[in-house]
């Protein structure tokens, strides 16, 4: 147990639903993560929130829609998804954004149909 | 830019010690090195950081020449649980805007025989 919960653990959707990934942290930290991991590939960091500012948008397509309402919680709105974002989306905090530690939920496996 | 390198994969058997060492020639004076474990369909753990000489905890050792351009995590007595993909971890400068992230690299898989 890392302090870092996401839900669903699992989900599989059709390309032209919409759903919402979410993830909490019990740290207290300042900073929260989007990754992508697709089956062999490293982690893709998606986007980097500070204190409920996003800082960072690595190239993201815009079916992907974070939000951040506060610094304990991020969200990761889909919709319109392709098959080829079906992935395992992790949620991961650190104290400050650039700590070199950061802590990781379990993930989501999405399948995307 | 700081960037590692290490072996793609490793085999073991229960009860021997484990060494996967990482290459990050360009690290940079305030860089840490970290190194975090994953095992499938979950998040990567992190296990040891140091920044010289040599760390240990309750899971491994970390051992950092002076040069720092190398570093080595050891796993004393693995057993099939140790079995997951291993990363090895350096701040790294996001192109973009300039801040510091880390960037994780394709990892080591470490495969514990019995």
């Amino acid at each position: 147990e890392t302090g870092v919960t996401q839900t669903p653990r699992h989900l599989v959707m059709g390309m032209t639903n919409k759903k919402s990934l979410k993830c909490e942290q019990h740290l207290g930290h300042n900073a929260m993560y989007w990754y992508k991991q697709s089956a062999k590939k490293p982690l893709e960091l998606m986007f980097v929130y500070s204190l409920e500012e996003r800082v960072e948008n690595n190239s993201v397509p815009s079916r992907f829609s974070p939000e951040c309402p506060n610094s304990s919680h991020l969200f990761l709105h889909l919709h319109t998804l392709q098959p080829e974002d079906s992935a395992l989306y992790l949620c991961a905090s650190s104290l400050e954004v650039e700590a070199d530690t950061q802590y990781f939920g379990p993930g989501t496996r999405l399948t995307v149909l | 830019l700081a960037k590692t390198t290490q072996p793609i994969s490793m085999d073991s058997y229960e009860g021997q010690e484990v060494n996967i060492t990482c290459s990050h020639n360009n690290i940079a004076t305030n860089d840490y090195i970290t190194w975090y474990q994953q095992f499938p369909s979950q998040g990567p753990r992190f296990i040891i950081q140091g920044y010289k000489t040599k760390v240990t905890n309750e899971v491994a050792s970390l051992f950092i020449p002076a040069d720092r351009k190398s570093s080595t995590l050891s796993l004393p007595r693995v057993s099939l649980s140790d079995t997951a993909v291993y990363y090895c971890l350096v701040g790294d400068m996001e192109k973009n805007t300039g801040r510091r992230a880390l960037t994780f690299g394709s990892g080591t898989r470490l495969q514990v025989q019995p």
